[in-house]
């Protein structure tokens, strides 16, 4: 079975400040990997994935995550955070062993960036 | 290239009556998706279809919820009847297939059911 874990709920960070998303995940095979946004009243918006490679992925939005296979976690990261990334994102994961395209999403974590 | 479209945006309902919502994926993917969010937490799988078929509705509470999608191209999803319970985001998604694996939002369908 595959699963995603968001340890934290809500992160506040100030504007111009780095700011790191966490998210582990658990799988039988290789992990395909996945960050999504959302914005009030809005969809999902796709940022990155990481499916095999380079460990550093870069995305939409100046955002970034690095794949880290030993401590199966994969944190979204902005070196600085603007008040508009002010959303909620999602981690989703897709086990390589389980059939058709999958994914689990973690429970979401609140950013909230402040001026 | 137009999104994901979903409609209605949002619907109120009593209980026991039926509601459907109704989605067209982005042109040419042959994957769609639904998937109940309830608030503050992730998105979950209802089904999934590749072009017509239903391959995956094991997450399908199939007493209530129905689906469908003619021609593998638009779909809709409903309920019948509806509890109060039900009251969620409704999302639907669509992929490429392929190769590619990101998956692609609507803005979602909001029922609240009084």
């Amino acid at each position: 079975a595959q699963s995603v874990a968001q340890p934290e709920d809500q992160v506040n960070v100030a504007e111009g400040n780095p700011l790191t998303v966490k998210c582990t995940y658990s799988v039988s095979g290789n992990p395909y990997l996945f960050w999504y946004v959302q914005y009030p009243n809005r969809g999902l918006q796709f940022l990155l994935k990481y499916i095999t490679g380079d460990n550093l992925v870069k995305g939409s939005y100046g955002f970034e995550a690095e794949f880290n296979k030993s401590q199966t976690s994969f944190h979204l990261k902005k070196p600085s955070a603007l008040v508009s990334d002010s959303a909620l994102y999602f981690c989703a994961v897709r086990d390589t062993k389980a059939a058709g395209n999958k994914l689990t999403f973690g429970g979401g974590t609140r950013v909230l960036v402040k001026p | 290239e137009a999104g994901v479209v979903q409609s209605p945006r949002y619907k109120i309902i009593e209980k026991k009556q039926p509601v459907a919502f109704w989605c067209n994926p982005i042109s040419g993917h042959n994957t769609l998706y639904w998937y109940l969010q309830n608030l503050g937490q992730g998105p979950e799988l209802l089904i999934r279809y590749e072009n017509e078929e239903a391959v995956d509705d094991s997450q399908l509470p199939k007493d209530r919820f129905s689906a469908e999608r003619l021609k593998g191209v638009d779909s809709t999803l409903k309920i019948q009847p509806a509890e109060l319970g039900d009251s969620a985001v409704y999302l639907c998604a669509s992929s490429l297939g392929r190769g590619t694996y990101e998956q692609y939002f609507g803005p979602g369908t909001r029922l609240t059911v009084t």
